[in-house]
């Protein structure tokens, strides 16, 4: 069955802390994986997209890793800020579904001053 | 239009009530997908639009859902004699094609249910 599981499912940091956020998949055929970040009422906006040959992509301060091996992603935060409060979605597309994706539950980010 | 625009942004129906929910993808995105995200849970998947293609209704949760996509534009989610479970915050994406880049997502409808 395709799954996507993210950890923590919470997390609380302080301003300018780092941090990493977890992501573990099981789909096959495997196409491509994202994050997104959602705010409280709007839709998902996306942050990093990485196909199967690419092991890392930055956005801003933000940086994905894949390890296709392993089926495991993370997302790195650097130098957070109070707008990154928010909940960071990782999903996985599966060669063969037709641009269905996979979505994880989430893991709801609260950046404290 | 410049992004996924989804109307109305809420919606308060009553048990037993049909509603429909409104998407208007980017212009010239030929794949459309609605999904439905409840309370405490994660996306999942509704229906797949592409171009003139049969579409995906593989997510559809029950008879009472259906959608159409008029003019490979528009889309419209009915929901007929809604339930209280139908309550959920539904979301409209589009993308260029079906090759999964470029996924573009609105902000949203939340449905309640009474």
């Amino acid at each position: 069955k395709n799954q996507v599981e993210q950890s923590p499912q919470s997390l609380i940091i302080l301003e300018g802390k780092n941090c990493t956020l977890q992501c573990n998949y099981t789909v096959s055929p495997f196409s491509n994986l994202r994050w997104y970040k959602q705010d409280t009422g709007r839709g998902p906006v996306s942050l990093t997209i990485m196909t199967f040959s690419e092991n890392t992509k930055s956005n801003g301060r933000y940086t994905a890793t894949l390890d296709a091996d392993t089926k495991q992603s993370s997302l790195h935060i650097t130098a957070s800020q109070l707008s990154d409060s928010a909940s960071y979605i990782c999903v996985v597309s599966a060669g063969n579904q037709g641009g269905k994706l996979i979505f994880g539950q989430g893991t709801e980010l609260s950046v404290k001053p | 239009g410049a992004g996924v625009s989804q109307s109305p942004s809420n919606k308060v129906t009553e048990k037993g009530k049909d509603v429909e929910l409104r998407c208007d993808p980017i212009s010239g995105h030929t794949a459309l997908y609605w999904y439905r995200q409840s309370l405490g849970q994660g996306l999942e998947f509704l229906i797949y639009f592409q171009g003139n293609s049969a579409p995906d209704k593989s997510g559809l949760p029950s008879d009472r859902f259906s959608a159409e996509r008029t003019g490979g534009s528009v889309s419209t989610l009915t929901i007929q004699r809604t339930q209280q479970e139908d309550s959920a915050v539904y979301l409209c994406a589009s993308s260029l094609s079906a090759s999964n880049y470029g996924y573009t997502f609105g902000s949203g409808t939340r449905l309640t249910v009474v």
